[in-house]
């Protein structure tokens, strides 16, 4: 199963928008609506920031949001801050209990 | 407070073995889909291997099926990962994660585990 392809840098100035996008095939992100994104920073563990494309878990800040169009999802972030700069990672269930990930986006808060 | 905690990583030759461990509390682990993830230096995120709660499902990347044996002990609330014929490209930070199984995400991690082959 090949990874989904991320843009492997993005950037904003606190305040401003920015969008990751994941773009995969229609056995994973065209397939299911069941795509994923995951904030990491350096030496931390992956933290869940949307799931099921669009949904936000408790806790996460309502800067984040999630789309999906065809194979390719995106994850928005809005109102940058400091505290946002971390590489994401998007993913997509891919039938049969498969999971696959994308190679991971760093966000630069300028 | 849900916690996943990894144990077991460090160094090992090639073609070696290697065991790693997940101890789970604050959840019921015997109702979950529990998965390894694993993290290459400087590398994003690969899923390794998935086991669901009563241990009769079970997949494995292509990368480690045929090495790898992922198991749990429900009345341990752990779950393992049994490493063989260990390869240089296995190096890795291994994580567990919990997987909601319905909804396809991972709401839980813990803090992973290094793992190093090398002679």
């Amino acid at each position: 199963q090949s990874a989904l392809t991320q843009p492997p840098s993005a950037s904003g100035s606190p305040g401003q928008s920015v969008t990751i996008s994941c773009t995969g095939t229609s056995s994973d992100v065209g397939g299911y609506n069941y795509v994923s994104w995951y904030q990491q920073h350096p030496d931390k563990a992956p933290k869940l920031m949307i799931s099921e494309v669009n949904k936000r878990p408790s806790g996460v800040p309502d800067r984040f949001s999630g789309s999906k169009s065809g194979n390719t999802a995106s994850l928005t972030v809005s109102g940058l801050q400091a505290e946002d700069e971390a590489t994401y990672y998007c993913s997509s269930y891919a039938g049969t209990n498969n999971l696959v990930f994308g190679g991971g986006t760093k966000l630069t808060v300028l | 407070e849900v916690q996943l905690v990894e144990s077991g990583g460090g160094l090992v030759r090639p073609g070696g073995s290697l065991r790693l461990s997940c101890a789970a509390s604050g959840l019921t682990f015997s109702t979950y889909t529990m998965i390894w993830v694993r993290q290459a230096p400087g590398k994003g995120l690969e899923w390794v291997s998935s086991i669901g709660p009563t241990s009769t499902s079970v997949s494995y990347s292509d990368s480690v099926k045929g090495r790898f044996t992922i198991s749990r002990d429900n009345a341990q609330n752990s779950l393992y990962l049994q490493m063989n014929s260990l390869r240089a490209e296995d190096t890795a930070v291994y994580y567990c994660a919990r997987w909601r199984f319905s909804e396809k995400y991972c709401d839980f991690w813990g803090q992973g585990t290094l793992v190093t082959v090398s002679s």
